[in-house]
């Protein structure tokens, strides 16, 4: 049984650039979140989707968005770059509000 | 919101010793509490959880106790070994929400 998956594992990027991270949740599983891990950091709750649409966010602008699509799969979107955008991303997958699963994560960086 | 400490940063312990961690939380209506792992390069991994109808929950080595009172929590790891050296991730569930709010995290090292 695959565990989260998430792609790609690494990205670079340069400030103002948009980028797409993907999430695959583990099988049985219908809830995906999203978190933002800074270096040295516990990761920071970006937010939930559920039945396809966004059921809770955290404290982060507009520029992050995402997606959820039939087959539980999910994207987080980030529109115009910051330096600051630099950090783990982890997907976590869920049945509802059961116990959260983490993926390995994708390393951004933006320069 | 839900704000949760963790202490200590870093903990430095003999093979075999105990480490104990321990974590505060805030909101009293917080009813979730799991504790991570992560080495380095990986995601957090799932290694014990406790619900607040709970007092304490064993899994071989591992322990973790509540307080829902003093609103804090622990995890204790006996007879530990190299392969525990990892940052270690508290974390409580808002009350009122599936969100995860984590505490800053404590490296682990254990030496041989």
């Amino acid at each position: 049984d695959a565990g989260v998956t998430q792609s790609p594992t690494h990205l670079i990027k340069t400030r103002g650039q948009q980028v797409t991270l993907r999430c695959s949740p583990k099988s049985g599983h219908d809830t995906v979140s999203w978190y933002q891990q800074a270096l040295g950091q516990g990761p920071q709750f970006i937010f939930q989707y559920y039945e396809e649409e966004e059921r809770q966010r955290g404290n982060f602008p507009d520029r992050f968005s995402g997606h959820q699509f039939p087959n539980y799969s999910s994207e987080l979107n980030v529109n115009a770059l910051l330096l600051g955008d630099s950090a783990l991303y982890l997907c976590a997958s869920s049945r509802r509000t059961d116990t959260q699963y983490f993926g390995p994560g994708t390393r951004l960086t933006v320069l | 919101g839900e704000n949760v400490e963790q202490h200590p940063s870093t903990l430095s312990v003999q093979e075999g010793d105990s480490a104990v961690i321990k974590c505060t939380y805030s909101d009293s209506a917080s009813n979730y509490f799991p504790w991570y792992k992560q080495e380095l390069g990986k995601g957090p991994q799932l290694i014990i959880d406790i619900r607040s109808n709970v007092g304490e929950k064993k899994d071989q080595r591992i322990a973790v106790t509540l307080n829902k009172t003093a609103k804090h929590f622990s995890l204790h790891i006996t007879e530990t070994q190299p392969e525990d050296s990892a940052v270690y991730f508290c974390a409580a569930v808002q009350g009122g929400s599936e969100k995860l709010v984590f505490g800053k995290g404590t490296k682990l090292t254990v030496n041989p």
